[in-house]
């Protein structure tokens, strides 16, 4: 089972550059996420997908923005790096069940601006 | 204004030993309360979670306890394996809303 596939792994970006982080998932699930990490901190959510055609920021959307126009595909597009959003970023889907809700995370994209 | 609060950045255990890792918040409304494992170089995978409604979720060496008066979670593994070091995240969500992490704490289990 691939999961949460997120690529590239790593990248270095240049100040002004711009990128898309891509984010693929193959479990059907409505609920799609991005999540930076910063060191020593938690999880911040970037932005977030109830499903295909719906998008919304998160806690941190300024400098991102998102597409889905599929379920399985969820890309974050950073359109003017900057250093403050050097960090990992992990990508996630959810499904809702009658316990919950369970997000399960890609293995994370480390970006480094310069 | 953080919501969910790990308090112990980190956390050491000597192997076969329980190791109790704890959380709070501050969000009455938060009804469903989740731990996750992160490895180094890895994402964060679900562990066990716990709705509201119960004050108890066990899964083999994992029980996670939730107080909701005082507003605090823990998670207990026993007995504690060397496997087990990694950082673990409280997460807490209310309704249908999307995930609120803690900052996690770094369990280090040494044999």
């Amino acid at each position: 089972n691939a999961g949460v596939t997120q690529t590239p792994k790593f990248r270095i970006l240049k100040i002004g550059q711009s990128m898309t982080l891509q984010c693929t998932q193959d479990m059907n699930h409505n609920y799609m996420y991005w999540y930076r990490q910063d060191p020593g901190m938690g999880l911040k959510l970037i932005y977030y997908s109830v499903g295909a055609g719906i998008t919304d920021k998160g806690e941190v959307p300024n400098g991102y923005n998102v597409s889905r126009s599929t379920t399985e595909d969820f890309p974050l597009r950073l359109e003017l790096a900057a250093p403050s959003q050097t960090s990992v970023y992990f990508c996630a889907s959810s499904y809702w069940d009658t316990d919950g809700n369970t997000i399960y995370f890609g293995e994370g994209s480390w970006l480094t601006v310069v | 204004d953080q919501q969910v609060k790990q308090n112990s950045p980190s956390l050491s255990v000597q192997e076969g030993r329980i190791s109790i890792l704890n959380c709070d918040y501050t969000n009455s409304m938060f009804d469903y309360f989740l731990w996750y494992k992160k490895y180094p170089a890895e994402g964060p995978t679900f562990l066990i979670s716990i709705s509201s409604i119960k004050d108890k979720n066990e899964d083999g060496r994992f029980t996670v306890f939730l107080n909701k008066s005082a507003k605090h979670l823990s998670l207990h593994i026993v007995p504690s394996q060397p496997g087990d070091s990694a950082v673990y995240f409280c997460a807490a969500m209310s309704g249908y809303s999307t995930l609120t992490f803690g900052k996690g704490t770094m369990l280090l289990v040494s044999p």
